[in-house]
């Protein structure tokens, strides 16, 4: 199957501080992207829709303004946790899918944010 | 999209086959049923999708009933590598789909 990478796969950061997480569809061109969270033990939560050149769409109770989405590309997509508190320490997943709309959306490997 | 309805947790013995149900009551017509699991501290990987027939891969199989209102994932030759969450999903296939994450079901693989 198709190959979506995350970067970091993990990160700490300061409380306060901005953090981004890059989201890369290796082998195809993505038109839209998924970003989700997912606290332990907890199922994944989605957050927003991210559409190359266009604005992301939110799910109802996520904060756009904390949680900046940019697809700027048709292979990259990227969340940026601004003003991070321990709260915001989470597993974050993303995924896309191929321009084709009968295609299957492939997930990336994650990655952990640890907010200290 | 439509809400299922899986068991917590699961144990199956390794060798055996895995049958994981899920309910599905008021899918609608366009809406296929999806297949995904996880392993701890990885992202979700694609198993299996159906819209009304029974379909098999080299991962597994979907029974889908007639009335398209359960169906039952098959993992034919369990294998501790198996053990994950397992979430059925029912979604339509077309434009910008959303794929929401239920609870899901705990697969354990006993050797």
């Amino acid at each position: 199957g198709a190959v979506v990478s995350q970067h970091p796969s993990w990160v700490i950061c300061k409380s306060g501080t901005s953090v981004k997480i890059e989201c890369r569809s290796l082998d195809f061109q993505a038109t839209t992207m998924f970003w989700y969270r997912q606290f332990p033990k907890q199922s994944l939560m989605l957050m927003a829709t991210s559409n190359e050149g266009s604005k992301a769409t939110y799910e109802q109770g996520v904060e756009k303004d904390k949680f900046l989405i940019n697809h700027a590309s048709l292979t990259l997509s990227t969340l940026t946790v601004t003003s991070a508190h321990p709260e915001d320490s989470s597993f974050y997943i993303c995924s896309a899918r191929l321009l084709r709309q009968d295609t299957e959306a492939f997930f990336g490997q994650g990655t952990r944010l640890t907010v200290v | 999209d439509a809400k299922t309805t899986q068991p917590t947790s699961m144990d199956c013995a390794e060798g055996r086959a895995a049958n994981l149900p899920c309910n599905h009551s008021t899918i609608s017509g366009n809406e296929y049923v999806y297949w995904y699991r996880q392993i701890h501290s990885q992202g979700p990987q694609y198993i299996i999708h159906g819209l009304k027939n029974n379909e098999t891969n080299e991962m597994a199989s979907l029974i889908i009933t007639e009335d398209r209102k359960s169906s039952t994932l098959i993992l034919p030759h369990a294998t501790l590598r198996d053990t994950a969450v397992y979430y059925c999903i029912v979604r339509v296939n077309t434009g910008g789909f959303k794929t929401i994450f239920g609870a899901g079901t705990r697969l354990f693989v006993k050797a």
